[in-house]
């Protein structure tokens, strides 16, 4: 079955304790990207990747890190989360960038 | 001004109602046209998907891009309770843009 994976689905964490957010496709897609969805602010993408080792920043990028050492994974790394952090963060992947984009189920972190 | 504005409701309907959820957009770069359905705590998935101005329709749902007025709108015929969701359009040029959401609910 065509998805993309994304563990855990629930994370409770503390101020400054680093954690990674895992995202995998099967679907063989170029790009991939991850949100943040917050009420009232809708999705706002954070980080995106075109390819395997090309990243690129998105709309909010502040204290998040990325990577995209194989095509089919690309992890969200929050190195110092913070309060702020606490959010329902998706990733999602697509063919190329602005092709139809398929989503996780989502990773709803709570940093205490 | 956002690129894509959609009004964040919550729209709330009588089972069997006709909805229509709309969006505008600004720019007219845009190429392709998309609506999600997000259920709560759940990922968007994609139900409609169209590149030029016109309806398509796929079932109950009906998607309609009027381009000359940078406007999209979902049409859902015969709604259901299951409908009640968050509605996403998302428009495309090099790069998809996401209006904020429309939450529908349909009341049995």
């Amino acid at each position: 079955e065509a998805q993309v994976t994304q563990n855990p689905r629930y994370l409770i964490t503390v101020t400054g304790k680093k954690l990674t957010v895992t995202c995998s496709q099967n679907m063989n897609h170029e790009y991939m990207s991850w949100y943040r969805q917050d009420p009232g602010l809708g999705l706002r993408q954070i980080y995106y990747s075109m390819n395997v080792e090309v990243t690129d920043k998105g709309d909010v990028p502040e204290g998040y890190k990325v990577s995209r050492k194989e095509k089919r994974n690309f992890p969200l790394i929050l190195e110092s989360p913070s309060p702020n952090q606490t959010s329902l963060y998706f990733c999602a992947s697509s063919l190329w960038r602005g092709e139809k984009l398929f989503f996780g189920s989502g990773t709803q972190l709570s940093v205490l | 001004q956002k690129e894509v504005e959609q009004d964040p409701g919550p729209l709330s309907v009588p089972e069997g109602a006709i909805v229509s959820l709309n969006c505008t957009y600004s720019n007219s770069a845009f190429q392709y046209f998309m609506w999600y359905r997000q259920y709560s705590r759940k990922g968007p998935e994609l139900l409609m998907y169209t590149y030029s101005s016109g309806n398509k329709e796929d079932g109950r749902f009906t998607a309609q891009v009027d381009k000359s007025s940078k406007y999209i709108s979902l049409f859902i015929r015969d709604s259901q309770p299951s409908d009640s969701a968050t509605y996403l359009c998302a428009t495309a040029g090099n790069m998809l843009t996401f209006g904020g959401g429309t939450r529908l609910m349909v009341k049995p």
